[in-house]
């Protein structure tokens, strides 16, 4: 069975960076799928954070890219976030889950992408405040 | 701002059959799979239909998804108060090069 875990301070300081590791277990990063971050606002919707891929390629929010970094750890079995510049827009429970690959079609033909998240994390909850 | 617009609440009593919709556009729902997730009250989201209308193992046939155009539709029948949750629904925008999701939907069992 596939299980993901989410770990890192649940406090961060406004201006600070946000740090958080996804360990998986019962499957090896290094086999396949895309791996992704969501996070939710406390009482909103979801946000897709962004998604790397077992060899490392990565799509991220457009709204975040300038302060989001995803990296793999296929020796750990993990994979980590990095959100700078945080303020206390950035508090939500953040969740880490598994997503199968896909293919979608742009002018530059087929590209693969990361698809529906199938496994999921309990999810993290972090608070920016100083 | 979501880019999936979807209704803020329905409800209906024990046993009925409630749908939710979730509408975009040619970008992401016109041309991408439509996925759809139950949150329960304080937990993780949890994967009820992918591929517009294919159900992951374990998910009972009362949950159903169906795609036309650029809409996505959920189905619940049989509501069970068990049910009461809020779902959402999740697409591939090929414009923004971005997973999006729809604004999410609170259902009631009255």
């Amino acid at each position: 069975q596939v299980q993901l875990q989410e770990s890192g301070p649940g406090l961060v300081k406004p201006s600070e960076t946000l740090s958080l590791t996804c360990a998986v277990s019962g499957y090896s990063i290094s086999s396949g799928y895309y791996w992704g971050w969501i996070r939710q606002p406390p009482g909103k919707g979801l946000e897709w954070i962004g998604s790397i891929y077992h060899s490392g390629s990565t799509y991220y929010n457009p709204s975040l890219k300038s302060r989001v970094t995803i990296s793999v750890d296929t020796s750990k079995n993990q994979f980590s976030l990095k959100l700078s510049s945080v303020t206390a827009a950035d508090t939500a429970v953040y969740y880490c889950a598994r997503q199968p690959e896909t293919y979608y079609y742009d002018s530059s033909g087929y590209l693969r992408s990361p698809d529906y998240f199938d496994y999921w994390g309990q999810g993290t909850l972090v608070t920016v405040s100083s | 701002q979501s880019v999936l617009t979807q209704p803020p609440s329905v409800s209906a009593a024990p046993g009925q059959k409630v749908t939710i919709s979730c509408s975009g556009s040619s970008s992401n729902i016109g041309n991408n799979y439509v996925s759809w997730y139950q949150q329960l009250p304080g937990t993780a989201p949890k994967l009820l239909i992918y591929e517009n209308n294919k159900r992951p193992s374990g998910i009972p046939d009362r949950f159903s998804g169906s795609k036309s155009g650029t809409s996505a539709t959920l189905g619940i029948t049989g509501l069970q108060t068990g049910d009461e949750a809020d779902y959402y629904c999740g697409t591939w925008d090929s414009s923004l090069s971005a997973k999006v999701f729809g604004t999410g939907t609170k259902v009631t069992v009255l």
